[in-house]
């Protein structure tokens, strides 16, 4: 079953403006981490921030996570073309133990970049 | 450093019959996952191998099994298959339990039943 819910589920703009995406779950969690997903191929880690964590930066990534909300939001500033790409928000559920490999995604958010 | 290969990428199969698709971790990652991603169910965990054991398992019928080999190469075999197991596959592989820094995956194998 997903953790949670994406919004937008879909995100459409011009290269050089800013994405936002957000997540919400459900549960207690360890982390929450985002990926990227090209076309139907592999996912690739983007970035992970922890319980205790609010704010992360890497890059032109900025992620936020409100626990007392059991929400989150990726920022990609400045964007282009290649960002195109379906983005998930995962959890590590197991707060305070081990999940053992198990992450619950979202739905994700479908971000199209117009050159 | 390799990445984590999946192999192979595209199949084929008719229902009722059984496949085998393959995962080789990064070399060092002890952790495997494996994950199922379809449009109406998203993606959803399988089952998670470290040193041969398996530690979690989804919510998925006993026809979905795995295992791992001394080398953390991974295996997923689903059989009796149905028109409802066409998905991509990803594997995951991780250094350390919990996925503390995150996972690296596959490409996947994407799975077509007739």
């Amino acid at each position: 079953s997903q953790q949670g819910e994406e919004d937008p589920q879909a995100l459409s703009i011009q290269e050089g403006e800013n994405a936002t995406m957000n997540c919400s779950y459900k549960t207690s969690i360890n982390n929450l981490q985002w990926y990227r997903q090209n076309s139907g191929r592999g996912l690739v880690h983007l970035i992970l921030i922890r319980s205790n964590e609010r704010e992360k930066h890497s890059g032109r990534l900025r992620v936020t996570l409100d626990t007392s909300k059991k929400s989150s939001s990726l920022l990609i500033t400045a964007s282009r073309a290649a960002d195109t790409a379906s983005y998930f928000c995962a959890t590590d559920e197991n707060a305070g133990g081990t999940s053992y490999g198990k992450l619950t995604f979202g739905q994700g958010t479908i971000l199209t970049v117009h050159p | 450093k390799a990445g984590v290969t999946q192999t192979p990428r595209y199949l084929i199969k008719t229902r009722g019959q059984q496949v085998t698709l393959s995962c080789s971790p990064i070399s060092g990652h002890r952790s495997v996952s494996w994950y199922q991603q379809t449009p109406g169910q998203g993606l959803q965990f399988l089952f998670e191998y470290f040193s041969e054991t398996q530690r979690n398992k989804g919510n998925f019928p006993g026809r979905f099994s795995g295992r791992q080999f001394s080398n953390s190469r991974s295996e997923m075999n689903v059989s009796t298959l149905e028109l409802g197991d066409s998905a991509l596959y990803l594997c995951a592989s991780s250094a350390r339990t919990g996925g503390l820094y995150g996972y690296t995956f596959g490409s996947g194998t994407r799975l077509t039943v007739v």
